[in-house]
């Protein structure tokens, strides 16, 4: 099966702008989960999807909001960029919900903001 | 929501020396995850723990899971270079009226050959 895939890879974007960011989760998997990795705070949970529906949300003001379609493919979209939300995202599939889901890892999408 | 704190932040170890990594939580956990990542990669899954007291080994690495189920530890025997990377923890997470997983900030691990 083909793992998790993350696009794009990499991005540069300026303060202000809004960014969107896609997870195509493992073939069969309905959970979606995005992660914010940065060296200071490391790996926070930003939310997870699961049957088109947002089951758990982090601490991460309304700028960070996200999605998922039928097909499980999850966007997440950030308004408003702000210098310190330049971090790596990554997105994690699972089968199901749940804390005894094992998580799935995309390589991430880094995004630097200037 | 829970949390899980881990320590060391960071530990270097000389090539051959055993390193291990805590994980601690204020309450307690139903289940511990174990994940890997390596330098410029993405977590990767180790194991699950969910008995109290629970023990488990893969090959150098020995997974244990406290009686009271608030701690956890991840012991590796003889370091090689492939063990480079940072180890992290992941315990249950409360938020929303759902459940998902909270991750610890990991362990470095760092080896000098």
């Amino acid at each position: 099966k083909a793992g998790v895939t993350q696009t794009p890879r990499y991005l540069i974007k300026t303060r202000g702008q809004q960014v969107t960011l896609s997870c195509s989760p493992i073939s069969g998997h309905r959970s979606v989960s995005w992660y914010q990795q940065t060296p200071g705070q490391g790996l926070q949970f930003l939310f997870e999807y699961f049957s088109e529906t947002q089951r758990n949300k982090g601490n991460f003001p309304g700028r960070f909001s996200g999605r998922q379609f039928s097909n499980s493919r999850s966007e997440m979209n950030v308004s408003t960029l702000e210098l310190g939300d330049s971090a790596l995202y990554l997105c994690a599939s699972s089968l199901a919900s749940g804390p005894l889901e094992t998580q799935y890892f995309g390589p991430g999408t880094r995004l630097l903001v200037l | 929501g829970q949390q899980v704190m881990q320590i060391p932040q960071y530990q270097h170890v000389q090539e051959g020396e055993d390193f291990t990594t805590y994980c601690n939580s204020s309450t307690t956990l139903s289940n511990i995850q174990w994940y890997k990542q390596r330098p410029g990669g993405h977590p990767v899954f180790l194991i699950q723990l969910v008995k109290s007291g629970e023990v488990k080994k893969q090959k150098r690495l020995t997974f244990q899971f406290g009686e009271a189920k608030k701690n956890s530890s991840l012991h590796i025997t003889a370091t090689q270079t492939t063990d480079v990377g940072t180890y992290f923890c992941a315990g249950p997470y409360s938020g929303g009226g759902a459940d998902g997983l909270t991750f610890g900030k990991g362990t470095h691990l760092i080896i000098q050959p």
